[in-house]
């Protein structure tokens, strides 16, 4: 059965710190990789999608990575700004590039 | 675009109750999904679609029925509430690998 574990559950971080969240899957047999943002009382908006044939893939700030045969995926932020601040879940696509199994998400906070 | 419709957004059952949970989407997916998100669990497959007509179960479908009688609409019916169920739920509809999620349904039984 796949499990996807986040590291950390929390961070805090100052303004314009870069940063990077962790991802971990136990299966390495993924169809894709998904990052979420969450902000509280919403739902799941996607911000990039690997697939398993594919090492990372980048929007503006955002940079995902990964790394099928250690299983994990990592995001990375650049110059984080306060509207960044958000639960970031990661999810991967198991028996069926639809069917996502989740991670329990990392909340991050950027200080102004 | 209206993407993925839930409704209501903020529900309070009486155990025992039974209620139906409404998602639409207007973006003519195949593949929907009801999933529950509780403190702690993050996020759990309860339900799927794969087209009108068919549907399967994830990993926590007890006491939760569902039915996919036309591409848009995939409802999640409560047949008997249990202070269990109080969650957030999320309907999803996905084309190939990319997700699109409704508001959720922040949904209490006492």
């Amino acid at each position: 059965k796949q499990e996807v574990t986040q590291i950390p559950a929390a961070l805090s971080v100052p303004e314009g710190e870069n940063l990077v969240l962790n991802c971990s899957f136990t299966d390495s047999a993924i169809y894709n990789l998904q990052w979420f943002r969450q902000d509280p009382g919403k739902g799941l908006t996607s911000l990039l999608l690997i697939q398993s044939s594919q090492r990372e893939q980048t929007s503006g700030r955002l940079n995902a990575s990964l790394d099928k045969s250690s299983g994990r995926s990592t995001l990375y932020i650049a110059a984080s700004q306060p509207g960044d601040s958000a639960t970031y879940l990661c999810a991967a696509g198991a028996g069926g590039s639809e069917k996502l199994v989740f991670g329990k998400g990392t909340k991050l906070t950027v200080n102004p | 675009n209206a993407g993925v419709t839930q409704t209501p957004k903020f529900q309070v059952l009486k155990t025992g109750q039974s209620m139906t949970l409404q998602c639409a989407q207007d973006m003519n997916h195949e593949y929907m999904s009801w999933y529950r998100q509780d403190p702690g669990m993050g996020l759990r497959l309860i339900h799927y679609s794969v087209g009108a007509g068919i549907t399967d179960q994830g990993e926590v479908p007890n006491g939760y029925n569902v039915s996919r009688s036309t591409t848009e609409d995939f409802p999640l019916r409560l047949l008997s509430a249990a202070p269990s169920q109080t969650s957030v739920y999320f309907c999803a509809s996905s084309l190939g690998p990319k997700a699109f999620f409704g508001q959720g349904t922040r949904l209490t039984v006492v």
